[in-house]
């Protein structure tokens, strides 16, 4: 399988415990993206990397929340202090960036984040 | 005002029939739009993407742009009960960074 995997896929934790997921991107693909969705709504962007940078954040990304793609090829996201609004579908994406066409991303399966 | 609006549906569908899914958009930079299909507890899959005006076919889908009206389509012809799913919208500007996604239009096919 050479498209995006994520792990876990499924995640329960109770409230206050810190949880890292972990996204591997298309192996060509030099950017990745992190999503979070919830039930009824579209996927919000939360940051994105091209190779080992981080390029953008969202403001919906608190301090609680850290992204990592040390060598430019997976990424961790880490959330510290879990609150159940953290509850959640936590989506990556990968793409080949703007010298690849108009950056058209590749999701993984999802880690499904349940806080209790 | 929401950055990419859709209507939420459910849009509902006879099978083999035209279903017509919309989406408007706030921001005159918006220079790539996508559209992805995502099945209930599924993450979402790329259907299509438009960079221009017109029309874009690819089987029995075709997206619509119009970037003076801001508003762009789907079109699903010879609809099947399989296609039935979520679908989301979603643009980018030029610098090809994050997608803005709509809140997504529940499709229903009914054989």
């Amino acid at each position: 399988d050479t498209g995006v995997s994520q792990d876990p896929r499924h995640k329960i934790t109770k409230r206050g415990q810190n949880v890292t997921f972990r996204c591997d991107p298309i192996s060509e693909h030099n950017r990745l993206y992190w999503y979070r969705q919830t039930l009824g709504q579209g996927p919000e962007f939360l940051t994105y990397f091209q190779n080992e940078a981080q390029l953008e954040k969202s403001r919906l990304l608190s301090d609680r929340f850290s992204a990592e793609r040390p060598k430019g090829s997976f990424s961790t996201l880490e959330i510290q202090r879990t609150e159940q609004g953290d509850s959640a579908m936590y989506l990556c994406a990968s793409s080949l960036g703007p010298a690849g066409g108009q950056n058209e991303q590749f999701f993984g399966p999802g880690t499904r984040l349940t806080v209790l | 005002q929401k950055e990419v609006e859709q209507n939420s549906g459910p849009l509902s569908v006879p099978e083999g029939a035209i279903a017509s899914l919309n989406c408007t958009y706030s921001d005159r930079g918006s220079q790539s739009f996508f559209w992805y299909r995502q099945y209930s507890g599924k993450s979402p899959e790329l259907i299509m993407f438009i960079y221009s005006n017109g029309d874009k076919e690819d089987g029995r889908f075709t997206a619509q742009l119009n970037k003076a009206s801001q508003y762009v389509s789907l079109l699903i012809r010879d609809s099947q009960p399989s296609d039935s799913a979520t679908y989301l919208c979603a643009v980018t500007n030029n610098q090809g960074g994050k997608l803005i996604f709509g809140q997504g239009t529940e499709l229903s096919v009914k054989p």
